[in-house]
């Protein structure tokens, strides 16, 4: 089962900032917060990802809380594009293999 | 530039036919993985291979059967095809499990597979 609770859907006027939240209270010392996303008929592409401190590459932003039970995901210029079902993880790299999809947050990116 | 691809994109088949899924990374990868994604978008792994030695196996049926002739391929052969096989089947690869700035997966395109 996955390990993280995502709003199942949200909305985003192209433009400005998409940001989506994730809860995972129950993260362990050693597991990562991942990002991936998917978009429609193609497969999970990476986003972005973090331990404790807040990290940031050209596709995004990830805002991880003090306490780590809780991250959010910036988009910070959404375009229509980045229409996609986006996807938390936890998972301990270095050991873990898998990835354990959730059902994710389908985001629309509004005109 | 494709870096992880995998062939054919759509597969459809009646039921009781073996098919096979080939998947090719040149990423450079050691591990790759098998993903099903079902109707309902659940995505799960169904197997990885670490330099052509299986790793995961996710109680997946017999009849499906990954093979790796190198560390460049990990093909899906699946025997007597049932309607419930039909799903998007997606190959990833990855470093080794190792330091979190390398494991990072990377997937491919999918392959439709439609049981009639």
């Amino acid at each position: 089962d996955a390990k993280t609770t995502q709003p199942t859907s949200m909305d985003c006027a192209e433009g400005r900032a998409a940001n989506l939240p994730c809860n995972h209270s129950t993260i362990s010392g050693n597991e990562y917060v991942y990002w991936y996303r998917q978009i429609h008929s193609q497969g999970p592409q990476y986003i972005i990802h973090g331990l404790k401190n807040n990290e940031t590459n050209e596709m995004a932003s990830l805002i991880i809380t003090e306490d780590r039970k809780s991250s959010t995901l910036i988009l910070p210029h959404a375009t229509l594009r980045d229409t996609a079902v986006y996807y938390c993880i936890v998972r301990v790299a270095g050991r873990d293999d898998k990835i354990i999809f959730g059902k994710g947050t389908r985001l629309h990116i509004l005109p | 530039d494709t870096a992880v691809s995998q062939t054919p994109k759509y597969l459809v088949t009646q039921m009781g036919n073996d098919k096979s899924i080939k998947c090719e990374q040149n990423l450079g990868h050691d591990t790759m993985y098998w993903y099903k994604q079902d109707s309902k978008k659940f995505l799960k792994i169904m197997f990885s291979y670490n330099n052509k030695e299986l790793i995961i196996n996710e109680t997946v049926p017999n009849r499906f059967s990954p093979k790796s002739p190198d560390k460049a391929h990990l093909n899906l052969h699946i025997n007597s095809l049932e309607l419930g096989d039909s799903a998007v089947y997606f190959c990833a690869s990855s470093h080794p499990p190792g330091r979190a700035a390398t494991d990072t997966q990377y997937f491919g395109p999918g392959t439709r597979l439609t049981v009639l």
